[in-house]
């Protein structure tokens, strides 16, 4: 199975500020790596999918970078609604793997 | 616009079994793969299983395999997952969710939550 780790798995922030999230596959995935967010008590919802393609719908201030085992999900200026908690997602093969998740905090 | 229910959660002993059901509307159900993800409470995401469109096809998480089966009927647009043999460890929120090219989730239901306690 793929291991997927996200880092950190939690970080302070202010509004405005910007943040960047890592996730590292345990081997090479290619571009098949999504993000979700997931507010408390809610489904996660797709931001990103094929490392950086953002899905329909989805605030520009969100991006996806990266390939093989090392991804990035970059928010450029944190708005109040984006403090929540963050999963990375490999989609290159069964069984699918999700990161450990960030939570997003106001500082 | 897409539409995912889950229902059939419940509290139920270990070793019962319990069916969930997910009812899909707002897009042609048979053209899409289903998956199953759950959340046990306060942690991450563990995918769960996955049918094709035409149920021709089925992958499971070893967690589950040999007790979870999951199956569709399209002429319902519904999916279920039948849940035998069921551990306090599969204590958890269930959630519908459509594939979009059989790896990724890109509409998810609200969730149906299972509890296993004696």
């Amino acid at each position: 199975d793929i291991q997927m780790t996200q880092s950190p798995s939690s970080v302070s922030a202010s509004v405005g500020d910007r943040v960047t999230i890592t996730c590292r596959a345990s081997q090479g995935i290619s571009s098949w790596l999504a993000w979700y967010q997931q507010k408390p008590g809610k489904a996660p919802k797709l931001l990103i999918y094929a490392a950086s393609g953002l899905q329909s719908g989805v605030p520009s201030r969100f991006s996806g970078s990266g390939s093989g085992t090392d991804f990035t999900l970059t928010i450029s200026s944190l708005q109040p609604e984006d403090f929540v908690t963050y999963y990375c997602q490999q989609a290159n093969s069964f069984p699918l793997t999700f990161g450990g998740g960030t939570k997003v905090e106001i500082k | 616009q897409v539409q995912l229910v889950e229902s059939g959660g419940d509290v139920v002993q270990p070793g019962r079994s319990l069916r969930l059901s997910c009812a899909a509307s707002g897009f042609t159900f048979s053209s899409y793969g289903m998956h199953w993800v759950r959340q046990a409470p306060g942690k991450g995401l563990e995918w769960v299983a996955v049918i094709w469109y035409d149920g021709s096809k089925k992958y499971y998480a070893e967690s589950v395999k040999g007790r979870f089966t999951i199956s569709r009927d399209n002429s319902k647009n519904t999916m279920y997952m039948q849940m035998n043999s069921l551990r306090a460890e599969d204590t958890a929120v269930y959630y519908c969710a459509r594939a979009s090219g059989y790896y990724l989730f890109d509409f998810w239901g609200q969730g149906s939550l299972v509890t296993v306690s004696s």
